[in-house]
């Protein structure tokens, strides 16, 4: 069956450091997208992909960074990690045909 | 610019009871889909249900059903006789025809109690 899988599902880091999230479906979507849900604030868009080689920022994407050099996979990037991007960060992919967005299980970052 | 209000941020209901869940829209285009997730405890995003702009014929599934009023901008959704396992956050969200980038509400909590 078609998924999209995250990794690590748990991490932890110090200010500073670079982190990179996975993120990779077997949908064979062309639209990928991340998110980060923080209480109060619900679901805000990171960064998003249309296909490979195409990336383009959403509401919140200062500090964050992503590359599409294959349908499959959506690397999230935090250059500098910082206390205020500890959060639970959502990957989800989508076809063109529905519009419909298929979720990861998350990846619940802290940030020391 | 497109918008999505849950007004309702908790609610809590004891088992068996109805409870219905609250979303208004904006958007300015012709052609849009509105779905509903389900955020259980366990943490996961589930799709539950997509509608577009051009379908308001109701829809029942089980136990769930979804109001869809153009005129009135709500897409409201009604969960029948609940169950412990129906509680979760619940979210709206709604996309542009060709968007693909979804806007959310921001989640209504339902909690059912045995």
């Amino acid at each position: 069956d078609a998924e999209i899988t995250q990794s690590p599902r748990h991490k932890i880091t110090e200010t500073g450091r670079q982190v990179t999230l996975a993120c990779h479906q077997t949908w064979n979507h062309n639209n990928m997208f991340w998110y980060r849900q923080d209480l109060g604030h619900g679901l805000r868009l990171i960064h998003y992909s249309y296909g490979v080689h195409d990336t383009n920022k959403g509401e919140v994407s200062d500090g964050y960074s992503v590359s599409r050099s294959n349908t499959e996979d959506l690397p999230l990037t935090l250059e500098s990690a910082a206390s205020s991007q500890t959060s639970v960060y959502f990957c989800a992919s989508s076809d063109t045909q529905t519009d419909t967005q298929y979720f990861g299980p998350g990846t619940r970052l802290t940030v020391l | 610019a497109q918008k999505v209000t849950q007004a309702q941020t908790e609610i809590s209901v004891v088992e068996k009871e109805d409870v219905t869940l609250d979303c208004v829209y904006e958007t300015r285009d012709t052609t849009y889909y509105l779905f509903w997730y389900k955020q259980p405890p366990s943490g996961e995003l589930v799709f539950l249900i997509r509608r577009n702009s051009f379908d308001e014929q109701n829809e029942i599934s089980g136990r769930y059903s979804w109001n869809f009023q153009k005129s009135t901008s709500s897409f409201n959704f009604t969960i029948t006789a609940s169950q412990v396992v129906d509680s979760a956050v619940y979210f709206c969200a709604l996309t542009a025809e060709g968007d693909y980038k979804l806007s959310f509400g921001a989640g209504t909590t339902v909690t059912v109690r045995a």
